[in-house]
């Protein structure tokens, strides 16, 4: 079974200031990252994937993955309260072509006005 | 967009009933899954498809079969329910190669009475 562990939540920040979302995973070999966010009631929605050491930026959103420590993180900047939801890191199975990922339980952010 | 569609949102079922959840997805994806989430258990993998007729075994299938006659469409079937089935069930679709993560269906809230 492949573990992958998030930050113990909730994590909760002021408006305008930076989260960090934290995720390491067990398999050295994992290919695939993916961050989902899923607010409550509703199911994961993909918002960021990354494949590659370092940093990958889209808008508010940055990925980073360090393969080496076996560690990717979620960066959200100016944070606004429509960012209030839980996080899943998942990575994807070792060189499989099914699509099989493994996902950590999630860390609750809550960002207040 | 991607669409992948649950048939119901929520369902009430009884205690011994035999349960039929469906799930269809639009984009000509090769593999297909079916979780459950639970609060603190995160997503757990019941079982997953990749390819027509073709299902492997998740992580918790006990209790639980599938069917996949046509590329679009993956039912999960509860035997005879019971009530440590009430769970939010979430079916997910993904393409051959996992560089796109999965999308997900909007979830069927199950409640076994």
């Amino acid at each position: 079974q492949k573990e992958v562990e998030q930050n113990s939540g909730p994590l909760s920040v002021p408006e305008g200031a930076i989260a960090s979302l934290n995720c390491t995973y067990s398999d050295r070999g994992s290919q695939s990252f993916f961050w989902y966010r899923q607010y409550s009631g509703k199911s994961p929605e993909l918002i960021m994937s990354i494949y590659s050491n370092g940093d990958k930026e889209d808008g508010r959103f940055t990925a980073q993955l360090n393969k080496a420590s076996q560690y990717v993180s979620l960066l959200i900047r100016d944070s606004q309260p429509s960012d209030s939801a839980t996080y899943l890191c998942a990575i994807s199975d070792r060189g499989s072509t099914l699509g099989r990922l493994y996902f950590g339980r999630g860390t609750q952010l809550t960002v207040w006005p | 967009d991607v669409k992948v569609t649950q048939s119901s949102r929520y369902l009430v079922k009884r205690t011994g009933e035999k349960v039929f959840l469906e799930c269809v997805q639009d984009m000509d994806h090769e593999n297909m899954f079916w979780y459950r989430q639970d609060p603190g258990l995160g997503l757990r993998l019941i079982y997953f498809s990749y390819d027509v007729k073709m299902k492997e075994k998740g992580d918790i299938p006990e209790g639980y079969s599938v069917s996949r006659e046509k590329k679009e469409r993956f039912s999960l079937i509860l035997e005879s329910a019971s009530t440590n089935q009430t769970s939010m069930y979430l079916c997910a679709s993904s393409t051959t190669g996992q560089i796109y993560g999965y999308t997900f269906g909007s979830g069927t809230r199950l409640t076994v009475v």
